[in-house]
């Protein structure tokens, strides 16, 4: 079956330094997307890329890179980790159709901590 | 930018009561999606509605879509423990642009007291 995963689930890491989320979907889809999520701020888009080598960014995109070499992987980079960085980050993915295609399929979430 | 309103923020009931969580978008709609996070859990997409006054219903959920496309509420009819979570909506703005951005509300934390 068609899946999104996210690697690892749990991450403690320092202040300034450098950490990368794994995101990786095997439903061919094109569309990918990194959230965060905090309390009282509900899901926030922090990047999403429409296809390889496309990246945008999104509401909350400072301190954070993501880059696309392939359809089924996008990357979350934090170049200099920071307390203010500490969350609940899922990556999601759809189709991309226009209309009514676009539901996101959420992976399970990675909770990263900086200490 | 765009902002979608969701209101309350948290909602405890009795089991077997009625619980309605409101959606409001400061733009048109192209759509509207409503997502559950069980605790601990991942956002699960539940429905999306498209057309202007729509309502669906799943089982005891009753979802509608406003004449306007601007706002959408989510009703559960007698609530039972298995409902617990938060409910999301949703927004993708009707920017024709091929735009696949949604904008989530910032969520119902929904409680169930048995």
């Amino acid at each position: 079956d068609a899946e999104i995963t996210q690697s690892p689930r749990h991450k403690i890491t320092e202040t300034g330094r450098q950490v990368t989320l794994a995101c990786h979907q095997t439903w061919n889809h094109n569309n990918m997307f990194w959230y965060r999520q905090d309390l009282g701020h509900g899901l926030r888009l922090i990047h999403y890329s429409y296809g390889v080598h496309d990246t945008n960014k999104g509401e909350v995109s400072d301190g954070y890179s993501v880059s696309r070499s392939n359809t089924e992987d996008l990357p979350l980079t934090l170049e200099s980790a920071a307390s203010s960085q500490t969350s609940v980050y899922f990556c999601a993915s759809n189709t991309g159709t226009q209309g009514r295609r676009n539901t996101q399929y959420f992976g399970p979430g990675t909770r990263l901590t900086v200490l | 930018g765009q902002q979608v309103m969701q209101i309350p923020q948290y909602q405890h009931v009795q089991e077997g009561e009625d619980f309605t969580t409101y959606c409001n978008s400061s733009t048109t709609l192209s759509n509207i999606q409503w997502y559950k996070q069980r605790p601990g859990g991942h956002p699960v997409f539940l429905i999306q509605l498209v057309k202007s006054g729509e309502v669906k219903k799943q089982k005891r959920l009753t979802f509608q879509f406003g004449e306007a496309k601007k706002n959408s509420s989510l009703h559960i009819t007698a609530t039972q423990t298995t409902d617990v979570g938060t409910y999301f909506c949703a927004g993708l703005r009707d920017s024709g642009a091929g735009s696949y951005q949604l904008t989530f509300g910032k969520g119902t934390k929904l409680s169930v007291i048995p």
